[in-house]
C-alpha cells in the first residue's frame, strides 16, 4: 500500500513569490492534515480536513496561506506571497476517521525562502 | 505556551542498555498520548500510544508509562539498538486521538554501538 505522497520534496524561492505543495493521502483515509515543522520544533497543525470539509483551520494564517481538498482526496497548500519566516518543512498526514490518533505522515516538503 | 514539553533535546545511550525519554504536559484535557519516531528527511512514524485510562502500554521493546497526577509520560526502549537512533516526539490529544495532536519539541536519541 502506498503511503502519503508529497511534492515537491524541496523548493527554494525568493520572498514575495508564490509556492504550492501537493499531497496525496493513503487511499481510504478521509482525514487529511497539513502540519508545519520549524527547525528544532515539533509539527504544528495548520489545517485538518474531513473529506472535503476543513474542520479545523484555526492555525492557518489566512492572509497568505490557503488550502483546498477538492473531491476529498488530494490536497494543495498554497502560500502567496511567501515570507522569509515561512522557511520550514510542510508535512501532510492522513488518518482514518474515528481512528486511533495514529497519523501517517508524508516525507514533507522543505521550503527555503531567500 | 508549550502544552507538551520534552526538556531533553538529546540523549545518548549505549547499545543494549535502556533508553528513557520523558515528556510533560500541562493541559489536563489531554486524554490520549502518542510517541512518534523521525529519521532524517522522513516524516514522523507512529510508534506507540497510551490512553489516559491506562498507566502502561507495552509493544515489544517499547513501553510507555503514564503518570496522570504528575502529568508525565515516558518511553522506555530496552534493549536499545543502533536503529533506534532518531528524533522522538511526544504528542497529546483530547477525545482519544480524534482531535488534533499537540507535539513536543522532540528528543534526539543516539545509540552508541
Amino acid at each position: 500500500e502506498a503511503g502519503v505522497v508529497q511534492s515537491p520534496r524541496y523548493k527554494i524561492i525568493e520572498k514575495k513569490q508564490p509556492v504550492a505543495f501537493w499531497c496525496n493521502p493513503i487511499s481510504g483515509h478521509n482525514t487529511l492534515y497539513w502540519y508545519l515543522q520549524n527547525l528544532g520544533q515539533g509539527p504544528e497543525l495548520l489545517i485538518r480536513y474531513e473529506n472535503e470539509e476543513a474542520v479545523d483551520d484555526s492555525q492557518l494564517p489566512k492572509d497568505r496561506f490557503s488550502a483546498e481538498r477538492l473531491k476529498g482526496v488530494d490536497s494543495t497548500l498554497k502560500i502567496q506571497p511567501a515570507e522569509l519566516g515561512d522557511s520550514a518543512v510542510y508535512l501532510c498526514a492522513s488518518s482514518l476517521v474515528r481512528g486511533t490518533g495514529e497519523l501517517f505522515f508524508g516525507e514533507g516538503s522543505r521550503l527555503t525562502v531567500l | 505556551d508549550q502544552q507538551v514539553k520534552q526538556n531533553s533535546p538529546s540523549l545518548s545511550v549505549q547499545e543494549g542498555r535502556i533508553s528513557i525519554l520523558n515528556c510533560d504536559y500541562t493541559n489536563s484535557m489531554f486524554d490520549y498520548f502518542l510517541w512518534y519516531k523521525k529519521y532524517p528527511a522522513e516524516g514522523p512514524t507512529f510508534l506507540i500510544s497510551i490512553s489516559s485510562i491506562k498507566d502502561k502500554n507495552e509493544d515489544g521493546r517499547f513501553t510507555v508509562f503514564l503518570n496522570k497526577s504528575a502529568k508525565h509520560l515516558s518511553l522506555h526502549i530496552v534493549p536499545s539498538q543502533p536503529g533506534d537512533s532518531a528524533v522522538y516526539f511526544c504528542a497529546a490529544s483530547g477525545d482519544f486521538g480524534n482531535e488534533k495532536l499537540t507535539f513536543g519539541t522532540g528528543t534526539r536519541l543516539t545509540i552508541i554501538p
